[in-house]
């Protein structure tokens, strides 16, 4: 079955702090692996997208990595600011013959206090 | 450049009736998906339409049907509402021809609410 679980379900960390999220996936055939955020009340923003042969993909202060043998990626936030606060999403794109589908995690709530 | 927008924002509705919900995608792109999304299911892929045509279709009922017009706006239609209907409904546009790179933009969603 294709999955996509994520963890922890949430974190609180101090303003400045840095966190690591994680998501691992059951997904095949896999095509694709993106990082979303979604602020409260909001549609989520993609964050970093990663294909197969990229491990390591950057977008100012978010790192996303990915190890495809394992099957696990990870979201590095550094020196965290209260708006990092929101839900962080990992979703996986599958292959299909006719098109493609997502598969989502179902996100790690994020809490940055000052 | 405009981003994508859904309308209605919010909407409440009874069980038994039926919902249109619509979404206009950013200037030039041709794709439009649906997701629905729970606090207890997160977010759900419903359909993806490209040029008028469905694309990919999620785990649904056939209660959830939806179209896109050849300016590439698209509605999503559920009928028969039932209470676990109740969900925040978003919409995304790419531009479809971008393969796996594709990026989704995500307009603000619809939130219906089933009594």
């Amino acid at each position: 079955k294709n999955q996509v679980e994520q963890s922890p379900q949430s974190l609180i960390i101090l303003e400045g702090k840095n966190c690591t999220l994680q998501c691992n996936y059951t997904v095949s055939p896999f095509s694709n692996l993106r990082w979303y955020k979604q602020d409260t009340g909001r549609g989520p923003v993609s964050l970093t997208i990663m294909t197969f042969s990229e491990n390591t993909k950057s977008n100012g202060r978010y790192t996303a990595t990915l190890d495809a043998d394992t099957k696990q990626s990870s979201l590095h936030i550094t020196a965290s600011q209260l708006s990092d606060s929101a839900s962080y999403i990992c979703v996986v794109r599958l292959e299909k013959e006719a098109g493609t589908a997502l598969i989502f995690g179902k996100g790690t709530t994020l809490s940055v206090s000052s | 450049k405009a981003g994508v927008t859904q309308t209605p924002r919010y909407l409440i509705k009874t069980r038994g009736q039926q919902v249109t919900l619509s979404c206009s995608p950013i200037s030039g792109h041709r794709s439009v998906s649906w997701y629905q999304q729970t606090p207890g299911q997160g977010l759900q892929f419903l359909f993806e339409y490209f040029s008028e045509t469905q694309r990919n279709k999620g785990n649904f009922p056939g209660r959830f049907s939806g179209r896109q017009f050849s300016n590439s706006r698209s509605e999503m239609n559920v009928s028969t509402l039932e209470l676990g209907d109740s969900a925040l409904y978003l919409c995304a546009s790419s531009s479809g021809t971008s393969g796996r790179s594709d990026t989704q933009y995500f307009g603000p969603g619809t939130r219906l609410t089933v009594l």
